[in-house]
């Protein structure tokens, strides 16, 4: 049980570069949301799914694009990449009350 | 909207008790979390409370008032290993949680 997977850990893109962060889940959890992290500015939620082919925009959503085609997997697109979008972003999972974070992607957009 | 408002640092002595203190403005509520998060880590789950009232687990407390839509984490015994950052969130329903911007607890010696 591996719980919340994220890939990869680090990444250093140009400014105007997609890619995509992946995220994956083996606990069967119908929640799935994508957070990102700034100093001082605590976890802001960028989209979330409540079940696979559903998906929602949070509090970030601009710049960002998700997909959600199976209960296991939450993939986080950039668009094209901003130094803005500089970040630790977290994958969660949750059955209900409780999220449970993957190790964060550290990402770095010159 | 949300908010959930705490305190940004908070400096306490090995050995003491600290309470790290939340409020929150949500349109609807159905509990309060709080998590743990270590530099360079991922957040992780300390304690829930969806009714009124104090939940202990080991040396950490948790404590809820809906009428004063007001929580706080009680750290007792507190060790070099609890510095860290905390964050209370609301569980508003059916949208993921809502988190605040987090309580930097330091731990001297």
């Amino acid at each position: 049980n591996a719980g919340v997977t994220q890939t990869p850990k680090f990444q250093v893109l140009k400014t105007g570069q997609s890619m995509t962060l992946q995220c994956a889940q083996d606990m069967n959890h119908e929640y799935m949301s994508w957070y990102r992290q700034d100093p001082g500015m605590g976890l802001r939620l960028i989209h979330y799914s409540v079940g696979a082919g559903i998906t929602d925009q949070g509090e970030v959503p601009n710049g960002y694009n998700v997909s959600r085609s199976t209960t296991e997997d939450f993939p986080l697109r950039l668009l094209s990449a901003a130094p803005s979008q500089t970040s630790v972003y977290f994958c969660a999972s949750s059955p209900r009350e409780t999220q449970y974070f993957g190790p964060g992607t550290r990402l770095l957009v010159l | 909207g949300q908010s959930l408002e705490q305190p940004s640092e908070v400096t306490a002595v090995e050995g003491a008790i600290v309470q790290i203190n939340c409020t929150y403005q949500t349109s609807g509520f159905y509990g309060l979390s709080w998590y743990q998060q270590h530099d360079g880590g991922a957040p992780t789950f300390l304690s829930y409370n969806a009714l009124d009232g104090l939940e202990e687990t080991g040396r950490f407390s948790s404590f809820l008032s809906r009428s004063d839509s007001y929580g706080y984490l009680l750290l007792q015994e507190l060790q070099m290993k609890d510095s860290a950052s905390y964050f209370c969130a609301v569980n508003s329903g059916n949208t993921p949680l809502v988190f605040g911007k987090g309580t930097r607890l330091s731990v001297i010696a």
